[in-house]
């Protein structure tokens, strides 16, 4: 079964300084693994996917993730944090043959001043 | 394009009560979705459809129907609601193409007292 487990549900990091959420997944073949980003009361958009192509992915809004199968991670970064960051993150696998996605419990980024 | 609709965007029931919520995308897309959110959890499948008059039963099905008439829209339904269906309710939409990306919708917030 493809599962995900984001190690932090909150993280708050000041305005300008790196970010690091963490995402480990299980799957039992090689998985398509996205990041999703959720601002407050708003939809979810894509940032990233990972579709075994290029091991380092990078999205928008300055966004990157490194799919590790050795370690079974893919932790979302970026160098310096933005006030407009701040938003809940969700690391997503896919699983089925109908491209369903199982998420995250989520990550909560706060960008501090 | 408008993407993926959703209606309604608020929606407060009483427990017994039943409603219909509504999809729409108008970018051809043969996959459809509807999720909940709810605080801490991500977001969980409740079902879904591969294509025009087919629908499938997802992770959390209980208490939910749905049906796909038209290839555009995707209908979920609450027969009998309860406090537990209180939730944030997704739509999402995808191509039948290897990318596995979703498309969501802006949600609906449903509370049932």
């Amino acid at each position: 079964a493809q599962s995900v487990t984001q190690l932090d549900s909150h993280v708050s990091v000041s305005e300008g300084t790196p970010v690091l959420l963490r995402c480990n997944y299980s799957s039992s073949y090689s998985p398509s693994l996205f990041w999703y980003v959720q601002h407050p009361n708003k939809g979810l958009q894509l940032l990233l996917k990972y579709t075994s192509a290029a091991t380092l992915v990078k999205g928008i809004n300055g966004f990157e993730a490194e799919f590790k199968k050795s370690e079974t991670s893919f932790h979302l970064t970026k160098p310096s944090a933005h006030m407009s960051d701040a938003a809940e993150y969700f690391c997503v696998v896919t699983r089925g043959s109908a491209r369903q996605l199982t998420f995250g419990s989520g990550t909560q980024l706060t960008v501090l001043p | 394009n408008a993407g993926v609709t959703q209606t309604p965007k608020f929606r407060v029931l009483k427990t017994g009560q039943s409603m219909t919520l509504l999809c729409a995308q108008d970018m051809n897309h043969e996959y459809m979705y509807w999720y909940r959110q709810d605080p801490g959890m991500g977001l969980r499948l409740i079902h879904y459809s591969v294509g025009e008059g087919t629908t499938a039963k997802g992770e959390v099905p209980d208490g939910y129907n749905v049906s796909r008439l038209k290839k555009q829209n995707f209908l979920l339904g609450l027969e009998s609601a309860a406090p537990s269906q209180t939730s944030v309710y997704f739509c999402a939409s995808s191509y039948s193409t290897d990318s596995y990306e979703q498309y969501f919708g802006p949600g609906t917030r449903l509370t049932v007292t």
